[in-house]
């Protein structure tokens, strides 16, 4: 089936070190998305590509980067996670970038120790 | 003021109740309209799109937008147990980047 996948489902890191989440995506779709969900919250849009264009919203602080390699790929870096950034990470894809429907993955729960 | 607004809840139902949960939003550009369906510690399923206004039927799932009052609506009917779950509604206006705009999602618990 295809799908949108995220690794680790599970991520506990420390104060401080970098963290890397990852998705993949068997959609073949050209936008891929990064979300934060924090707890009883929102998701709240952080960045996304449009094919190799990388689209930042202006509220995303510096400390979150992304990098999107081919078509199925696409990882978020977390520079230096605080307390405050342990959250629910959530990939999607769509085909285009208006309106079309957006396909989420099962999302990667992040703890900061 | 958000711009998109959905009661929190929790809403507790009994099984087979008719079940309506509503957003309110503020940007006259919006378009896209979407329901999803989140279970603890998962991802948004898409349960529902509509683009402006409308209704639109699937199952025991209704959609209904309202552009001139801002509001759109979800139904349920005949709702199960398993339908216990977070319903977020979403929405995104044309050139945003398909920049989806969530409400902060009704906690919705279905009773055997």
């Amino acid at each position: 089936d295809a799908m949108v996948i995220q690794n680790p489902r599970y991520q506990v890191t420390q104060f401080g070190k970098p963290v890397t989440l990852s998705c993949s995506q068997t959609l073949n779709h050209n936008v891929m998305y990064w979300y934060q969900q924090k707890s009883s919250q929102a998701p709240k849009l952080l960045f996304h590509y449009y094919d190799k264009d990388f689209n930042n919203e202006a509220d995303t602080p510096d400390n979150f980067q992304s990098r999107r390699p081919n078509t199925s790929f696409c990882f978020l870096d977390i520079r230096s996670p605080g307390l405050g950034d342990a959250a629910m990470y959530l990939c999607a894809t769509s085909r285009d970038p208006n309106g079309d429907t957006q396909y989420f993955g099962p999302g990667t729960r992040l703890t900061v120790l | 003021q958000k711009e998109v607004e959905q009661d929190p809840g929790p809403l507790s139902v009994p099984e087979g109740a008719i079940v309506s949960l509503n957003c309110t939003y503020s940007n006259s550009a919006f378009q896209y309209f979407m329901w999803y369906r989140q279970y603890s510690r998962k991802g948004p399923e898409l349960l529902m799109y509509t683009y402006s206004s409308g209704n639109k039927e699937d199952g025991r799932f209704t959609a209904q937008v309202d552009k001139s009052s801002k509001y759109i609506s979800l139904f349920i009917r005949d709702s199960q147990p398993s339908d216990s779950a977070t319903y977020l509604c979403a929405m995104s206006a044309r050139n945003q980047g398909g920049k989806l705009i969530f409400g902060q999602g009704t906690e919705l618990s279905v009773k055997p």
